[in-house]
Protein backbone atom coordinates (compact mmCIF):
# COMPACT_ATOMS: atom_id res chain seq x y z
CA UNK A 1 0.00 0.00 0.00
CA UNK A 2 1.06 3.78 -1.06
CA UNK A 3 -0.69 4.87 1.85
CA UNK A 4 -1.25 8.58 1.38
CA UNK A 5 0.42 10.22 -1.71
CA UNK A 6 0.44 13.84 -2.49
CA UNK A 7 1.72 15.57 -6.09
CA UNK A 8 3.61 17.95 -6.80
CA UNK A 9 6.20 17.78 -3.56
CA UNK A 10 7.86 21.23 -4.80
CA UNK A 11 5.93 24.34 -6.81
CA UNK A 12 6.74 27.73 -7.22
CA UNK A 13 3.85 30.07 -8.24
CA UNK A 14 3.82 33.62 -9.13
CA UNK A 15 0.95 35.60 -7.33
CA UNK A 16 -1.78 35.08 -8.74
CA UNK A 17 -1.19 31.97 -10.69
CA UNK A 18 -4.06 28.79 -9.75
CA UNK A 19 -3.01 25.66 -8.62
CA UNK A 20 -4.26 21.98 -8.11
CA UNK A 21 -2.70 19.96 -5.42
CA UNK A 22 -3.47 16.09 -5.40
CA UNK A 23 -4.19 14.08 -2.84
CA UNK A 24 -4.49 10.37 -2.70
CA UNK A 25 -5.26 7.55 0.17
CA UNK A 26 -5.43 3.90 -1.26
CA UNK A 27 -6.58 2.66 2.77
CA UNK A 28 -10.51 3.04 1.77
CA UNK A 29 -10.48 5.94 4.33
CA UNK A 30 -13.12 8.16 4.85
CA UNK A 31 -11.88 11.38 6.24
CA UNK A 32 -9.57 13.44 4.18
CA UNK A 33 -7.96 16.85 5.66
CA UNK A 34 -5.88 19.53 3.86
CA UNK A 35 -3.23 21.46 6.54
CA UNK A 36 -0.55 23.93 6.07
CA UNK A 37 2.54 24.44 8.11
CA UNK A 38 4.08 27.28 8.56
CA UNK A 39 7.81 27.54 9.63
CA UNK A 40 8.19 27.00 13.59
CA UNK A 41 4.28 26.08 13.74
CA UNK A 42 2.31 23.27 14.24
CA UNK A 43 -0.25 22.20 11.25
CA UNK A 44 -3.54 24.25 11.08
CA UNK A 45 -7.07 22.63 9.16
CA UNK A 46 -7.71 24.36 5.96
CA UNK A 47 -10.75 21.86 4.78
CA UNK A 48 -11.76 18.38 5.47
CA UNK A 49 -14.29 16.00 4.06
CA UNK A 50 -16.23 13.03 5.91
CA UNK A 51 -16.68 11.30 2.91
CA UNK A 52 -17.02 11.06 -1.23
CA UNK A 53 -18.86 14.86 -2.40
CA UNK A 54 -18.38 16.36 1.10
CA UNK A 55 -16.69 19.00 2.28
CA UNK A 56 -16.36 21.24 4.93
CA UNK A 57 -14.33 24.10 6.64
CA UNK A 58 -11.43 24.00 9.06
CA UNK A 59 -9.54 26.70 11.00
CA UNK A 60 -7.63 28.62 7.94
CA UNK A 61 -10.36 28.25 4.84
CA UNK A 62 -10.05 31.68 3.30
CA UNK A 63 -8.27 31.60 -0.31
CA UNK A 64 -9.06 27.83 -0.62
CA UNK A 65 -11.41 25.39 -2.18
CA UNK A 66 -11.48 21.81 -2.44
CA UNK A 67 -12.81 18.65 -3.68
CA UNK A 68 -13.59 15.12 -3.01
CA UNK A 69 -15.31 13.78 -5.96
CA UNK A 70 -13.65 10.15 -5.57
CA UNK A 71 -13.41 8.33 -2.03
CA UNK A 72 -9.31 7.97 -2.31
CA UNK A 73 -8.99 11.70 -3.53
CA UNK A 74 -8.96 14.76 -2.09
CA UNK A 75 -8.10 18.32 -3.94
CA UNK A 76 -6.57 21.55 -2.79
CA UNK A 77 -6.98 24.18 -5.43
CA UNK A 78 -5.52 27.94 -5.26
CA UNK A 79 -7.27 30.53 -7.09
CA UNK A 80 -5.73 32.93 -6.87
CA UNK A 81 -2.14 32.48 -4.86
CA UNK A 82 -0.52 35.20 -3.27
CA UNK A 83 2.70 34.97 -0.84
CA UNK A 84 0.95 34.42 2.51
CA UNK A 85 0.31 30.83 1.14
CA UNK A 86 3.83 30.15 0.68
CA UNK A 87 3.57 26.97 3.18
CA UNK A 88 4.25 23.30 3.35
CA UNK A 89 0.51 21.55 2.77
CA UNK A 90 -0.05 18.37 4.62
CA UNK A 91 -2.78 16.11 3.40
CA UNK A 92 -4.25 13.33 5.77
CA UNK A 93 -6.79 10.75 5.96
CA UNK A 94 -8.94 8.51 8.67
CA UNK A 95 -10.75 6.29 9.28
CA UNK A 96 -11.57 7.12 12.92
CA UNK A 97 -9.56 9.36 14.76
CA UNK A 98 -5.78 8.28 13.88
CA UNK A 99 -4.61 10.42 11.20
CA UNK A 100 -1.76 9.13 8.57
CA UNK A 101 -0.32 11.75 6.86
CA UNK A 102 1.29 12.34 2.90
CA UNK A 103 5.19 13.66 2.41
CA UNK A 104 3.77 17.19 2.49
CA UNK A 105 3.99 19.85 -0.96
CA UNK A 106 6.56 22.68 -0.38
CA UNK A 107 5.17 25.72 -2.00
CA UNK A 108 6.56 29.00 -2.73
CA UNK A 109 4.75 31.86 -3.92
CA UNK A 110 6.70 34.66 -5.41
CA UNK B 1 -11.14 27.99 20.81
CA UNK B 2 -8.72 25.30 22.61
CA UNK B 3 -5.03 26.54 23.46
CA UNK B 4 -1.95 23.99 22.84
CA UNK B 5 1.10 24.53 24.81
CA UNK B 6 3.70 22.20 24.81
CA UNK B 7 7.14 22.12 26.52
CA UNK B 8 9.94 22.27 26.41
CA UNK B 9 10.12 24.35 23.02
CA UNK B 10 13.75 22.64 22.28
CA UNK B 11 15.14 19.80 23.84
CA UNK B 12 19.21 18.22 23.25
CA UNK B 13 19.96 14.69 24.65
CA UNK B 14 22.74 12.42 24.51
CA UNK B 15 21.69 9.40 22.90
CA UNK B 16 20.67 7.07 25.70
CA UNK B 17 19.13 9.70 27.84
CA UNK B 18 15.09 9.31 28.66
CA UNK B 19 13.08 12.85 28.50
CA UNK B 20 9.77 13.73 29.26
CA UNK B 21 7.75 16.09 27.08
CA UNK B 22 4.83 17.81 28.27
CA UNK B 23 0.99 18.99 26.58
CA UNK B 24 -1.25 21.34 28.29
CA UNK B 25 -4.48 22.03 26.77
CA UNK B 26 -7.40 24.61 27.93
CA UNK B 27 -10.38 22.85 27.73
CA UNK B 28 -11.78 19.53 27.40
CA UNK B 29 -10.91 16.84 24.50
CA UNK B 30 -12.64 14.13 23.65
CA UNK B 31 -9.34 12.49 22.14
CA UNK B 32 -5.37 13.41 22.16
CA UNK B 33 -2.52 12.20 19.31
CA UNK B 34 1.12 12.48 19.46
CA UNK B 35 2.95 12.92 16.42
CA UNK B 36 6.61 12.76 15.49
CA UNK B 37 8.02 14.76 12.37
CA UNK B 38 11.36 13.61 11.48
CA UNK B 39 13.83 16.00 9.94
CA UNK B 40 12.64 15.06 6.27
CA UNK B 41 9.02 16.72 7.49
CA UNK B 42 7.25 13.04 7.53
CA UNK B 43 4.68 13.15 10.00
CA UNK B 44 4.03 9.47 11.79
CA UNK B 45 1.25 9.13 14.67
CA UNK B 46 2.93 7.78 17.12
CA UNK B 47 -0.19 7.40 19.86
CA UNK B 48 -3.92 8.31 19.70
CA UNK B 49 -4.52 8.75 23.79
CA UNK B 50 -7.81 10.37 24.74
CA UNK B 51 -6.96 8.81 28.18
CA UNK B 52 -5.07 6.66 30.38
CA UNK B 53 -1.75 5.40 29.30
CA UNK B 54 0.04 3.62 26.47
CA UNK B 55 3.30 2.11 25.96
CA UNK B 56 5.14 1.38 22.31
CA UNK B 57 8.52 0.37 22.88
CA UNK B 58 10.82 3.00 23.92
CA UNK B 59 7.86 5.36 23.70
CA UNK B 60 4.68 5.38 26.33
CA UNK B 61 2.03 8.21 26.24
CA UNK B 62 -0.59 8.92 28.89
CA UNK B 63 -3.29 11.77 29.58
CA UNK B 64 -5.22 12.69 32.12
CA UNK B 65 -7.83 14.39 30.33
CA UNK B 66 -9.57 16.16 33.90
CA UNK B 67 -6.55 18.04 34.36
CA UNK B 68 -5.81 18.88 31.09
CA UNK B 69 -2.88 17.36 30.04
CA UNK B 70 -0.76 14.73 28.38
CA UNK B 71 2.90 13.30 28.75
CA UNK B 72 5.26 11.28 26.06
CA UNK B 73 7.98 9.49 27.29
CA UNK B 74 10.65 8.22 25.46
CA UNK B 75 13.23 6.52 26.88
CA UNK B 76 16.80 5.44 25.80
CA UNK B 77 16.60 8.10 23.15
CA UNK B 78 17.93 7.27 19.78
CA UNK B 79 19.64 9.65 17.27
CA UNK B 80 16.79 8.43 14.75
CA UNK B 81 14.14 10.14 17.53
CA UNK B 82 15.46 13.29 16.39
CA UNK B 83 12.32 16.00 15.25
CA UNK B 84 10.15 17.45 16.33
CA UNK B 85 6.74 16.00 18.37
CA UNK B 86 3.18 17.27 18.01
CA UNK B 87 0.23 17.15 20.57
CA UNK B 88 -2.83 17.29 18.86
CA UNK B 89 -6.17 17.21 20.65
CA UNK B 90 -9.14 17.43 19.35
CA UNK B 91 -12.49 19.29 21.06
CA UNK B 92 -15.02 17.30 18.85
CA UNK B 93 -16.17 16.89 15.54
CA UNK B 94 -13.11 17.63 12.91
CA UNK B 95 -10.98 20.15 14.89
CA UNK B 96 -7.91 19.28 15.52
CA UNK B 97 -5.58 21.49 17.10
CA UNK B 98 -1.87 21.38 16.79
CA UNK B 99 0.49 22.69 19.23
CA UNK B 100 3.56 24.22 18.04
CA UNK B 101 5.57 21.05 18.82
CA UNK B 102 9.06 20.08 21.31
CA UNK B 103 11.75 20.10 18.67
CA UNK B 104 14.12 17.25 19.97
CA UNK B 105 17.90 16.57 18.66
CA UNK B 106 19.67 13.69 20.43
CA UNK B 107 23.12 13.42 20.01
CA UNK B 108 25.45 10.49 19.56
Amino acid sequence: NAGVTQTPKFRVLKTGQSMTLLCAQDMNHEYMYWYRQDPGMGLRLIHYSVGEGTTAKGEVPDGYNVSRLKKQNFLLGLESAAPSQTSVYFCASSYEATQYFGPGTRLLVL
Amino acid sequence: GIQVEQSPPDLILQEGANSTLRCNFSDSVNNLQWFHQNPWGQLINLFYIPSGTKQNGRLSATTVATERYSLLYISSSQTTDSGVYFCAPNTGGFKTIFGAGTRLFVKA
